[in-house]
């Protein structure tokens, strides 16, 4: 079946520092999905990126959608202390059903 | 517009018993999903509901079941509970003129003894 693997499992940054997450899918994705939980939270949806190719900004945060639609990257410019939190990805192949990566814990040390 | 409510917020049940967990999407969404959240596997999909039918199935027993009415709300059941299913199980309602985005509620923290 589907699988959507995300690397690393684990990064912890100094306040300031640059931090990257990457998402692998097996299969082709309609779109992928990007959402943060802080911790002793619940999921937030962050952004949805559909073409082949994408770049989508958010402030400090740079969504990426790969030629092949298969994988993605989220990268966060000089982390704050308030990027503390565990980082998803969601590949979407069909209408409905999400496979959620197994996410990346970002700890940011001030 | 209210968000995705979730009741209970806790549950302590011991082996053997059922559990009922209820989930009220955002208005005027119809697709209802529910995941399993615990620490080594993460966000694991259990099923999604639309409409009143179960659409998508995620690898998981028998035991574990849900519904939906005809006002959307949810209900997921989870019978002969064992100790491997104390997690969080988090409820999401989305639509699809929203491109299936998940609004999750605040989860039921289930735990097992």
């Amino acid at each position: 079946g589907q699988q959507v693997m995300q690397i690393p499992q684990y990064q912890h940054v100094q306040e300031g520092e640059d931090f990257t997450t990457y998402c692998n899918s097996s299969t082709t994705l309609s779109n992928i999905q990007w959402y943060k939980q802080r911790p002793g939270g619940h999921p937030v949806f962050l952004i949805q990126l559909v073409k082949s190719g994408e770049v989508k900004k958010q402030k400090r945060l740079t969504f990426q959608f790969g030629e092949a639609k298969k994988n993605s990257s989220l990268h966060i410019t000089a982390t704050q202390t308030t990027d503390v939190g565990t980082y998803f990805c969601a590949g979407d192949n069909q209408g409905g059903k999400l496979i959620f990566g197994q996410g990346t814990e970002l700890s940011v040390k001030p | 517009k209210a968000g995705v409510t979730q009741t209970p917020r806790y549950l302590i049940k011991t082996r053997g018993q059922q559990v009922t967990l209820s989930c009220s999407p955002i208005s005027g969404h119809r697709s209802v999903s529910w995941y399993q959240q615990t620490p080594g596997q993460g966000l694991q999909f259990l099923f999604e509901y639309f409409s009143e039918t179960q659409r998508n199935k995620g690898n998981f027993p028998g035991r574990f079941s849900g519904r939906q009415f005809s006002n959307s709300r949810s209900e997921m059941n989870v019978s002969t509970l064992e100790l491997g299913d104390s997690a969080l199980y988090l409820c999401a309602s989305s639509s699809p003129s929203g491109g299936y985005i998940q609004y999750f509620g605040a989860g039921t923290r289930l735990s097992v003894l």
